[in-house]
Order: structure tokens, then C-alpha cells, then sequence
């Protein structure tokens, strides 16, 4: 198994761009997440799904989209790339049920280093 | 608002002693509490958790022991090895959502 893979790992943009992060995992996870991390702010949890077509915010969702057409993929789309979007970027899948995570350890990808001009 | 804490930014142990990361929180809603290691360069990778109805797990050499009424949760690892040092965060689960919350994170250093 792969687990979870992430591209691409490094990427520059300049304000106003547009691009989109891709994530994969092979586990057949019902969950999927993006997170961010900076500085001395932690992992900061920007959207999340817990299955094909179902989507939701999370802490820190503005700027950014997802949508999830498959269980597999889980792609992360900055709209118009800010400064402020300067960051790491993580995936993460796991299992899910409706009555909450039946096993929850998260499977994080490597991460991608985003930087905005 | 930081519901979940880590107010230590990092912590150097000598090799073979015991390292003690801490991590309080404020939402009693909580279900479970985990905690992740991370190397620089890499995703993050799950340690271990404990559910809110217990007061310690134990996986080797990690113990997590959790104090509902502190609203606080700690991490022992003995012994501390060199292979040990990294960035360690604890994260949990509020009853009734899918939003993982974490902390900031505690860089460990285990000293030769």
C-alpha cells in the first residue's frame, strides 16, 4: 500500500494564482482531511470529508476548496493564492462511522511546502 | 480560542531518562485524545490515544495518562531515546463531529 500520497511537494505561486493540491490514499478510508501547519499555530484543520460527495469546513476554510467524487482522492483548490496561504500543507485519511471515528489514528502524507509571492 | 494546549514549545531529556510532554484542553465534549510524532520533512504519525473513558493507556514504552478533572493529558516516554527526538502533538476528537483539534506541538529533544 501507498497510504497516503500527496503532490506536489513543493510549489511556488504568486498572489492571485491558482492551483490545486492533490491527495490520494489506497486504504479505503471513509475520512479524509487537509491541514495546515505554521509556526506555532499547530495543525489547523481547514476542510474534511467522511465519503464521496460529503464535504465540510473545518477550522480554517476560507481561500480554500475541496470536493470529493471519489473514496481515493481528496483534492485541496487555493482559489486565488494569498501570502497568507504561505504554508505546509498535510493530507490525512482514516476510518469513519456516523457515530464517530471507529479507529482514529490518522494516516498523514508527506505534506506539501507552499509558498506565495 | 486554543482548546487544545501545549505550553511547553520544547523539552530536552538525556538519553534513558524519562521524557513527560503535556498537553491541556478546555471542551469536556472530548471523546478521545491522541497523540502524533512528527520528523521534520514528514507527515505526522500516531503514537497513541486514549478514550475518555480510561485514565492511561500503555504501548511500550508510551503511557499516556489522562486527568478528566485537570482537563489535562500527558505523555511518558521511558526510556527517552535518541530516535525519540521530533515534534510531538496531541490532538482530539469532540463528541458528535468529524474535527480533529490540535495542539501546537512540543519539540523533544533527546540528548546522548
Amino acid at each position: 500500500n501507498a497510504g497516503v500520497t500527496q503532490t506536489p511537494k513543493f510549489q511556488v505561486l504568486k498572489t492571485g494564482q491558482s492551483m490545486t493540491l492533490q491527495c490520494a490514499q489506497d486504504m479505503n478510508h471513509e475520512y479524509m482531511s487537509w491541514y495546515r501547519q505554521d509556526p506555532g499555530m499547530g495543525l489547523r484543520l481547514i476542510h474534511y470529508s467522511v465519503g464521496a460527495g460529503i464535504t465540510d469546513q473545518g477550522e480554517v476554510p476560507n481561500g480554500y476548496n475541496v470536493s470529493r467524487s471519489t473514496t481515493e482522492d481528496f483534492p485541496l483548490r487555493l482559489l486565488s493564492a494569498a501570502p497568507s496561504q504561505t504554508s505546509v500543507y498535510f493530507c490525512a485519511s482514516s476510518y469513519a462511522t456516523l457515530q464517530g471515528p471507529t479507529r482514529n489514528e490518522q494516516f498523514f502524507g508527506p505534506g506539501t511546502r507552499l509558498t506565495v509571492l | 480560542d486554543q482548546q487544545v494546549k501545549q505550553n511547553s514549545p520544547s523539552l530536552s531529556v538525556q538519553e534513558g531518562r524519562i521524557s513527560i510532554l503535556n498537553c491541556d484542553y478546555t471542551n469536556s465534549m472530548f471523546d478521545y485524545f491522541l497523540w502524533y510524532k512528527k520528523y521534520p520533512a514528514e507527515g505526522p504519525t500516531f503514537l497513541i490515544s486514549i478514550s475518555s473513558i480510561k485514565d492511561k493507556n500503555e504501548d511500550g514504552r508510551f503511557t499516556v495518562f489522562l486527568n478528566k478533572s485537570a482537563k489535562h493529558l500527558s505523555l511518558h516516554i521511558v526510556p527517552s531515546q535518541p530516535g525519540d527526538s521530533a515534534v510531538y502533538f496531541c490532538a482530539a476528537w469532540p463528541s458528535g463531529t468529524y474535527k480533529y483539534i490540535f495542539g501546537t506541538g512540543t519539540r523533544l529533544k533527546v540528548l546522548a
